[in-house]
């Protein structure tokens, strides 16, 4: 079964500094891989997919992950938070002909000015 | 804006009652889906529709039934409603399924149980 693991809960970061968020992922084949982003009381919004070559991303809002197979690791970065970065991280994964995107536990990042 | 509707956006239920949560979606996708969310757990996916007429349980499907009424709209119901179904729950649509085609989620419901 797939599934996916983000170790950090929580993460508190100063405005300006570099942001790097941890995803591990366990899945059989190959893996598709997304991070969204869920400011509070809203919705989810796509930052980001990995399907297949480049093993870096590139995403909306400035930010960028990077694939690595030997680690099982799609690890979400930004290299200057911005306040409006604050907001909870999900990291998701899918496989090629299935429906059931499974997420990780997500991480809450705090901006501190 | 084109997007995934959900009604209600918050609700509260006593114990016992049964509500409907109502999802739809005006971008013409084929497969739609109801997570809920759940501190420290992330997202969990509880039904799934792959194509209007068929319907699918996910990880947690217990207590809950759908209905995808056409298309467009795919509903949740809750027969019974425990305290355990305090959640916020998420409608999701995607062209079809697989990673190829995005998945668009609505802004959520609020249900809490008392």
């Amino acid at each position: 079964a797939q599934s996916v693991t983000q170790p950090d809960i929580h993460i508190t970061v100063s405005e300006g500094a570099s942001l790097e968020l941890r995803c591990n992922y366990s899945y059989g084949a190959t893996p598709y891989l997304f991070w969204y982003v869920q400011s509070p009381g809203q919705g989810l919004q796509l930052l980001l997919k990995y399907f297949s070559g480049d093993t870096l991303v590139q995403g909306i809002k400035g930010f960028e992950a990077e694939f690595k197979r030997s680690q099982s690791s799609f690890n979400l970065r930004k290299p200057s938070v911005h306040w409006s970065d604050a907001a909870e991280y999900f990291c998701a994964v899918v496989g090629s002909n299935d429906y059931k995107l499974s997420f990780g536990a997500g991480t809450t990042v705090t901006v501190r000015a | 804006n084109a997007g995934v509707t959900q009604t209600p956006k918050f609700q509260v239920l006593k114990t016992g009652q049964s509500m409907t949560l109502q999802c739809a979606q005006d971008m013409n996708h084929n497969s739609m889906y109801w997570y809920r969310q759940d501190p420290g757990m992330g997202l969990r996916l509880i039904y799934y529709s792959a194509s209007e007429g068929t319907t699918d349980k996910g990880e947690v499907p217990n207590g809950y039934n759908v209905s995808r009424l056409n298309k467009r709209e795919f509903s949740l119901r809750l027969e019974s409603a425990a305290p355990s179904q305090t959640s916020v729950y998420f409608c999701a649509s995607s062209e079809r399924g697989g990673p190829n085609y995005g998945y668009t989620f609505g802004s959520g419901t609020r249900l809490t149980v008392v």
